[in-house]
């Protein structure tokens, strides 16, 4: 299967720091990428959808200037937690979808923010 | 609305007995994707298998087989002969089309937390 990596695998930030995470498909190209946040024995509830050269798509609850999501290229999206908080500690997924509907999407290995 | 349930939230079986994981989805749309992915403690989703709707042929992969049924909207997924390297979390996914907002959305299930016991 295709790959997908994120960077960093785990972070612990001060409170009111600014995370950025980073999602890469390594093998193939990706127009569309996906957020997700999933709390302990939780299941995944997505974030965003995020599209390459365009505005990323929001969640009903999801603030946009808090997490900002930029799709520079058709392998890297970047995930930022502007002013992270300890609520903001969760395990966050991207994924990276092959093709158009019914692609598969393929998950990265998670990074775990922890925010102190 | 979409959506998809997995009502059993942990199961424990001892190794080597089958067990079978039921998902159950809801949706009005008559074109959507299936989806199965197991995660394991170290957290990355691992793909297991995708079904379309208009495929309603049961497939089995090795120790794992799916039984979709689209008349009671399920699509329940089987292990034979369990292993301890069987112990995950695992995720129904319903992948379908929002009409009219041309963006594609993936609903999970709330997992099934599957535990093979020595």
């Amino acid at each position: 299967g295709a790959v997908v990596s994120q960077h960093p695998s785990w972070v612990i930030c001060k409170s009111g720091t600014s995370v950025k995470i980073e999602c890469r498909s390594l093998d193939f190209q990706a127009t569309t990428m996906f957020w997700y946040r999933q709390f302990p024995k939780q299941s995944l509830m997505l974030m965003a959808t995020s599209n390459e050269g365009s505005k990323a798509t929001y969640e009903q609850g999801v603030e946009k200037d808090k997490f900002l999501i930029n799709h520079a290229s058709l392998t890297l999206s970047t995930l930022t937690v502007t002013s992270a908080h300890p609520e903001d500690s969760s395990f966050y997924i991207c994924s990276a979808r092959r093709g158009q509907f019914g692609g598969e999407q393929f998950f990265g290995p998670g990074t775990r923010l922890t925010v102190l | 609305a979409q959506k998809v349930t997995q009502a059993q939230t942990e199961i424990s079986v001892v190794e080597k007995e089958d067990v079978t994981l039921d998902c159950v989805y809801e949706t009005r749309d008559t074109t959507y994707y299936l989806f199965w992915y197991k995660q394991p403690p170290s957290g990355e989703l691992v793909f297991l298998i995708r079904r379309n709707s208009f495929d309603e042929q049961n497939e089995i992969s090795g120790r794992y087989s799916w039984n979709f049924q689209k008349s009671t909207s399920s699509f329940n997924f089987t292990i034979t002969a369990s292993q301890v390297v069987d112990s995950a979390v695992y995720f129904c996914a319903l992948h379908l089309l929002l009409s009219g907002a041309g963006s594609y959305q993936l609903t999970f299930g709330k997992g099934t937390k599957l535990s093979v016991i020595p």
